[in-house]
């Protein structure tokens, strides 16, 4: 029982450098989300996808994109990395109805230099 | 527009004390649904608890309770008798029903780190 994997679990890139963040999960769930976490600043919301073929900026979509591949798929991309991106990512899932939790990825560690 | 807000930063409690954390929020939807998680210091996120606005029943599991107030948009978080283990970062979080405005939104607030010191 998976649940929610994200990869790469750690990643450095330099500045200018591109990435795709990956992000699966395997409970059928409607709704993906992804997440950046920085010191005091909480669990922020980059973009999120209610159900699939729909996607919608959150508070901190600047600099990022994404892609709902699938029901099962929710890839977050960042065109040209700058240090200020660097953060921990986190990926998580849940059904489109509200009274049900999310489930979370165990996080993506990147810097950038 | 949707926010949580978690104004305890940091909290230092001695093992046995009981603390509260505090969560007040901002909607305009008239149903939504209320979280809180866990972030123990492995970075994992653990889901506690989920409240309907409908719900104001308080609740209890173990030493842990939770206290859901509507007239003042809060909704509490209490242990009692605090252990070592029960340190991490607690959030809470607010979700829209799907059908509102930008539904299926999940914001979370900016967390509370809990210490407890043996």
């Amino acid at each position: 029982n998976a649940g929610v994997t994200q990869t790469p679990k750690f990643q450095v890139l330099k500045t200018g450098q591109s990435m795709t963040l990956q992000c699966a999960q395997d409970m059928n769930h409607n709704s993906m989300y992804w997440y950046r976490q920085d010191p005091g600043m909480g669990l922020r919301l980059i973009y999120y996808s209610a159900s699939e073929g729909t996607t919608d900026k959150g508070e901190v979509p600047n600099g990022y994109n994404v892609s709902r591949l699938n029901k099962r798929e929710f890839s977050l991309r960042l065109e040209s990395a700058a240090p200020s991106q660097t953060s921990v990512y986190f990926c998580a899932s849940k059904k489109l109805q509200g009274n049900t939790e999310a489930f979370f990825g165990q996080g993506t560690r990147l810097t950038v230099v | 527009a949707q926010k949580v807000t978690q104004a305890q930063t940091e909290i230092s409690v001695v093992e046995k004390e009981d603390v509260t954390l505090d969560c007040v929020y901002e909607t305009r939807d008239t149903t939504y649904y209320l979280f809180w998680y866990k972030q123990p210091p492995s970075g994992e996120l653990v889901f506690l608890i989920r409240r309907n606005s409908f719900d104001e029943q308080n609740e209890i599991s173990g030493r842990y309770s939770w206290n859901f107030q509507k007239s003042t948009s809060s909704f509490n978080f209490t242990i009692t008798a605090s252990q070592v283990v029960d340190s991490a970062v607690y959030f809470c979080a607010l979700s829209e029903s799907p059908s509102y405005n930008q539904g299926g939104k999940l914001i979370f607030g900016q967390g509370t780190e809990l210490s407890v010191k043996p």
